[in-house]
């Protein structure tokens, strides 16, 4: 079983929708819980990140961390064409060398 | 601009062929690392660098060396290329280990061993 499962879609919405993004995790060291962004053909970018449990609002992106249930989100509000990218979750703790495991990526595409 | 860079962009070499992609930063960090990206598999570790003349093995380590001897430049070494290391690879970095929650990535580098 991998340390974090996240669905590799592709999930297909039309402009407007409200998305939600998943990932699932093992390991309950990990404190750290971020979302990466990547475009094709380009590295990750720092989305957002969250300490512990609890929600983070950055304009239309809001990431929730469940940590009870090993659970994390990430929600995007009237999703825009230029949302269509690959989102990856990745966490990490905050002993034990801070490594950071990466999800597989999500490969969203927003209909214009 | 606060970046990170590497190159080449894109390589295809042959079995056994020593090759080395650098990467650079110039936002003075501490922290670097490489990683192989795979379908399905995601993001994977291969080494990292908390400071000059301090690296580690990540999780898939074999078939690749590393050097810091400069703070702002981290070059990933494949001694004896083989197929199955035909993958796309980013370096990052982060000013600190203990921040390495926010990374910075380069463009990447497709490599394709045949």
């Amino acid at each position: 079983q991998k340390e974090v499962e996240q669905d590799p879609g592709p999930l297909s919405v039309p402009e407007g929708a409200i998305v939600s993004l998943n990932c699932t995790y093992s390991n309950s060291a990990f404190q750290y819980f971020m979302w990466y962004r990547q475009y094709s053909r380009k590295g990750p970018e720092l989305l957002m990140y969250t300490y512990s449990s609890g929600n983070k609002e950055d304009g239309r992106f809001t990431a929730q961390v469940d940590k009870s249930s090993k659970y994390i989100s990430l929600f995007i509000r009237d999703s825009q064409p230029s949302d269509s990218a690959t989102y990856l979750c990745a966490m990490s703790g905050d002993t034990g060398g801070f490594k950071t495991i990466f999800g597989a990526g999500t490969r969203l595409f927003v209909k214009a | 601009e606060a970046q990170v860079t590497q190159n080449p962009r894109y390589l295809i070499t042959v079995t056994g062929k020593k090759l080395t992609v650098t990467c650079s930063q110039n936002m003075n960090h501490e922290y670097m690392s490489w990683y192989r990206q795979d379908p399905g598999l995601g993001l994977r570790q291969i080494y990292y660098s908390m400071n000059v003349e301090v690296t580690d093995k990540g999780d898939v380590p074999e078939g690749y060396k590393v050097s810091r001897k400069e703070k702002r430049n981290f070059p990933l070494i494949l001694e004896s290329p083989s197929p199955n290391q035909t993958s796309l690879y980013f370096c990052a970095s982060s000013l600190a280990l203990a921040s390495s929650y926010e990374q910075y990535f380069g463009p990447g580098t497709r490599l394709t061993v045949t």
